[in-house]
């Protein structure tokens, strides 16, 4: 699986959107990149994913480069609630379901 | 809510014992994976059941081990506990091995060797 590059931590205020940025510049054509998020103490979430069309679904949009070397998630308009780790993903499907997960990002909303 | 439930939600155990622990995936899914977290940082996956077989393993000794039922609900057992195996175990369930689709999270089991 190809190796993600997040930023450690990034801060947004309450109702701005919160954009998120990944780099994965050796991604293959084969890969996906996935978006999860964990809130504290609890089991990551399911965000989003997408192969290179830009994708968009009720919590969230991801925008892919036409490289595919880096996409950024973006949270319309971030609430409290929203703070958490967000962790970008790449996988392969024919190589099952394993998830290789970094550092990620924490992003703190503020009020 | 994913569906997927774990228990327990805390144990505390001491070195040298065993743990089992265990996840019931959501309904209609065949898939179960397993991770590990230590404390700040990311899951790492430990292995992976579809159809009551292991498919596929991370860096992890043979003292981690596993099993699938018919309902697709999963155990991990853990021998010989040294105070690093101390982290939050997840479990996550899947439609199907391989494809384009998500795994859900349960919400993990705490697991402390003191």
């Amino acid at each position: 699986d190809a190796k993600t590059t997040q930023p450690p931590s990034m801060d947004c205020a309450e109702g701005r959107a919160a954009n998120l940025p990944c780099n994965h510049s050796t991604i293959s054509g084969n890969e996906y990149v996935y978006w999860y998020r964990q809130i504290h103490s609890q089991g990551p979430q399911y965000i989003i994913h997408g192969l290179k069309n830009n994708e968009t679904n009720e919590m969230a949009s991801l925008i892919i480069t036409e490289d595919r070397k880096s996409s950024t998630l973006i949270l319309p308009h971030a609430t409290l609630r929203d703070t958490a780790v967000y962790y970008c993903i790449v996988r392969a499907m024919e190589y099952g379901n394993k998830l290789v997960f970094g550092a990620g990002t924490i992003l703190r909303v503020k009020s | 809510e994913t569906g997927v439930t774990q228990s327990p939600t805390h144990l505390i155990k001491t070195r040298g014992q065993q743990v089992t622990l265990r996840c019931s995936s959501q309904s209609g899914h065949n898939t179960v994976s397993w991770y590990q977290q230590a404390l700040g940082q990311g899951p790492q996956f430990i292995f992976q059941y579809y159809r009551e077989e292991e498919n596929g393993r991370g860096n992890f000794p043979p003292r981690f081990s596993g099993l699938q039922f018919p309902n697709y609900s999963s155990e991990l057992n853990v021998n010989a506990l040294e105070l690093d195996d101390s982290a939050l175990y997840l479990c996550a369930s899947s439609r199907r091995l391989a494809g384009d689709n998500e795994q859900f999270f349960g919400p993990g089991t705490r697991l402390t060797v003191l």
